[in-house]
């Protein structure tokens, strides 16, 4: 089984500049995951998807970040204009909601990441 | 609010020595899990383990063990006899699941380790 492929891997851009992340999921999974992680720390949700509805983006910085996953499969993150404090570990992960017994697992699945340098 | 905190930012161990990584959760809801993953130097994240609320009951697999204590909002992790290949960043994470606003990760700092052979 094919994991979650990202595109591309890095980016390096000038302040100001747009730049766009790409993420592919899982087959199957319907529930999709932003994520930014900067140097030294952990990751924290930029925006989560089910299927096509954005149902949780109360992180995303919405005057210069965007996203869309049209279909409910692939999914894209924008950023216009970048900042020099956008740098970071961009990372998408995945899930599929199984059902374990009573409850409903939410385990991701993540991608390898795109590492963003804004100069 | 839910947070998840690894006290140790990084531990260096000598190969073949067991190491144990700590986390402590704070959550108010009754029902989550809780992961550990694995970063290695190449960056992608790798899912460890999970565990629910619900099943406190401690497990080995393989290497690794975890001992998770509700009474302390606890879920520490344990590699038995190291390796090399064991260096990595881990990471602690709780997802809520009775907030849908919170299934997504909340992940701790990371604790760095540092396998020595």
């Amino acid at each position: 089984e094919a994991g979650v492929v990202q595109s591309p891997r890095y980016k390096i851009i000038e302040k100001k500049q747009p730049v766009a992340f790409w993420c592919n999921p899982i087959s199957g999974h319907n529930t999709l995951y932003w994520y930014r992680q900067n140097l030294g720390q952990g990751p924290e949700l930029l925006i989560r998807y089910e299927n096509e509805e954005a149902v949780d983006d109360s992180q995303l910085p919405k005057d210069r970040f965007s996203a869309e996953r049209l279909k409910g499969v692939d999914s894209t993150l924008k950023i216009q204009p970048a900042e020099l404090g956008d740098s970071a570990v961009y990372l998408c992960a995945s899930s599929s909601n199984r059902e374990l017994g009573k409850l409903t697992s939410y385990e991701q699945y993540f991608g390898p990441g795109t590492r963003l340098t804004v100069t | 609010a839910q947070k998840v905190t690894q006290a140790q930012t990084e531990i260096s161990v000598v190969e073949k020595e067991d190491v144990t990584l700590d986390c402590v959760y704070e959550t108010r809801d009754t029902t989550y899990y809780l992961f550990w993953y694995k970063q290695p130097p190449s960056g992608e994240l790798v899912f460890l383990i999970r565990r629910n609320s619900f099943d406190e009951q401690n497990e080995i697999s393989g290497r690794y063990s975890w001992n998770f204590q509700k009474s302390t909002s606890s879920f520490n992790f344990t590699i038995t006899a190291s390796q090399v290949v064991d260096s990595a960043v881990y990471f602690c994470a709780l997802s809520e699941v009775n907030t849908p606003g919170r299934r997504a990760l909340t992940f701790g700092s990371g604790t760095r380790l540092q396998v020595q052979p």
